[in-house]
């Protein structure tokens, strides 16, 4: 079966300091990885997404994701935080012809 | 295109009662799913669409029914409401679900159960 981890459930940085969201994940063959970001009392909206190629993403509002096969990893990073980025963030995988797993979710909290 | 909305944003049940809670999208997607929020358990998918007429069930189908009639809409049932079943309600649409494609989601209903 496959899974995504997201180990932290909050991470905390100044504005204009980089920012990193972990992400990990489990899934047989070949892994088709999402962020997505959710505001405050809104559904889910997708940043980025790694199918093949590349494995530096980059996606919407400056966030870029590195897509690591040896560690199982695709951390979300954005190199100089805002205020506004505060908010749930959300790591998914699928492998193949399955549906997407989402992860727990991490908040992000980026102070002025 | 007003994308994927849903109905009603928010709503209160007993136990033992039941509703749909409406989902559609004019984007002419093929792909459609239900997931259910939860703090600390982040989404889960309830059930599934892969185009009119065709449904699957997903991690949690249990309690929940669902049908597609046409491309557009694609109603959530809950057929005897449970307080495990207090949760925010999601629908997602996207071109090719099962590949590689984004999902759009709607902007969720808020469901209570007492």
């Amino acid at each position: 079966a496959q899974s995504v981890a997201q180990p932290e459930d909050q991470v905390n940085v100044a504005e204009g300091n980089p920012l990193t969201v972990k992400c990990t994940y489990s899934v047989s063959g070949n892994p088709y990885l999402f962020w997505y970001v959710q505001y405050p009392n809104r559904g889910l909206q997708f940043l980025l997404k790694y199918i093949t190629g590349d494995n530096l993403v980059k996606g919407s509002y400056g966030f870029e994701a590195e897509f690591n096969k040896s560690q199982t990893s695709f951390h979300l990073k954005k190199p100089s935080a805002l205020v506004s980025d505060s908010a749930l963030y959300f790591c998914a995988v699928k492998g193949g012809y399955s549906t997407l797993t989402f992860g727990k979710g991490t908040m992000l909290l980026v102070s002025p | 295109n007003a994308g994927v909305t849903q109905t009603p944003k928010f709503q209160v049940l007993k136990t033992g009662q039941s509703m749909t809670l409406q989902c559609a999208q004019d984007m002419n997607h093929e792909y459609m799913s239900w997931y259910r929020q939860d703090p600390g358990m982040g989404l889960r998918l309830i059930h599934y669409s892969v185009g009119a007429g065709i449904t699957d069930q997903g991690e949690v189908p249990n309690g929940y029914n669902v049908s597609r009639s046409t491309t557009e809409d694609f109603p959530l049932r809950l057929l005897s409401a449970a307080p495990s079943q207090t949760s925010v309600y999601f629908c997602a649409s996207s071109p090719e679900g099962f590949l590689t494609d984004t999902q759009y989601f709607g902007p969720g209903t808020r469901l209570t159960v007492l």
